[in-house]
């Protein structure tokens, strides 16, 4: 059973970077089958796609976020990390990792990050 | 990217079936085949529900089913039960090599 673990920071200033990673078991970010992703849903309000990694370390992005994201991965440590900078209240949210991009068949719990100084 | 547009909330009584709408652009939903829905429950992470625009993941429920026409996709609930209620996400990949999430849809169930 794949399981996904987001962990980082679940307070951020503003302008700051907001930086989490994401621990795949039962599963390898190695593999060439699967793209992992990054979703964010800020409280009350609906999902929001902001990009994407594959295990090649390529990459595509949410253009409205494009200018202050990325993301990567370690494929030593079978971990995905999202990099988000000069945050803003707007930026606060639960953050998901998860296992693909089309179809997403696998979702980390989601941890809330907070914008505030 | 505007998100993909569903309707806020729809309900339904139990034994019911209802239907969610998703549209978007022939560069989104329209252009491919490549529609997923995903159910929400407060407090939880999203679960698949529907791939591909028709299929279904292992251990989801035929009582849910995908079709999509044109621009539009939809997802179609039948025999409602309590336990349906919840949001409902469609996503789409898209030309740019990106996914659109539509703004979700709450089900109420009376």
């Amino acid at each position: 059973q794949v399981q996904l673990q987001e962990s980082g920071p679940g307070l951020v200033k503003p302008s700051e970077t907001l930086s989490l990673t994401c621990t795949v078991s039962g599963g390898s970010v190695s593999s060439t089958t699967y793209y992992w992703s990054w979703i964010r849903q800020p409280p009350g309000k609906g999902l929001e796609w902001i990009g994407y990694v594959y295990y090649s370390g390529s990459t595509n992005y949410n253009p409205s976020l494009k200018s202050r994201v990325t993301i990567s991965v370690d494929t030593s440590k079978n971990q995905f990390s999202l990099k988000l900078s000069s945050v803003t209240a707007a930026d606060t949210a639960v953050y998901y990792c998860a296992r693909g991009m089309r179809k997403v068949d696998y979702w980390g719990q989601g941890t809330l990050v907070t914008v505030s100084s | 990217q505007s998100a993909l547009t569903q309707p806020a909330s729809v309900s339904g009584s139990p034994g019911q079936s209802i239907t969610i709408s998703c549209t978007g652009t022939s560069s989104d939903v329209g252009g491919y085949h490549y529609v997923s829905w995903y159910q929400q429950h407060p407090g939880k992470a999203p679960k698949l529900m529907i791939y591909d625009v028709s299929n279904w993941p292992s251990g989801v429920s035929n009582r849910f089913s995908g079709s999509k026409s044109g621009n539009t996709a939809s997802l179609t609930i039948s025999g409602l039960q309590a336990e349906d209620e919840a949001d409902y996400y469609c996503s789409s990949y898209t030309s740019s090599n990106t996914v659109i999430f539509g703004g979700g849809t709450k089900l109420t169930v009376l």
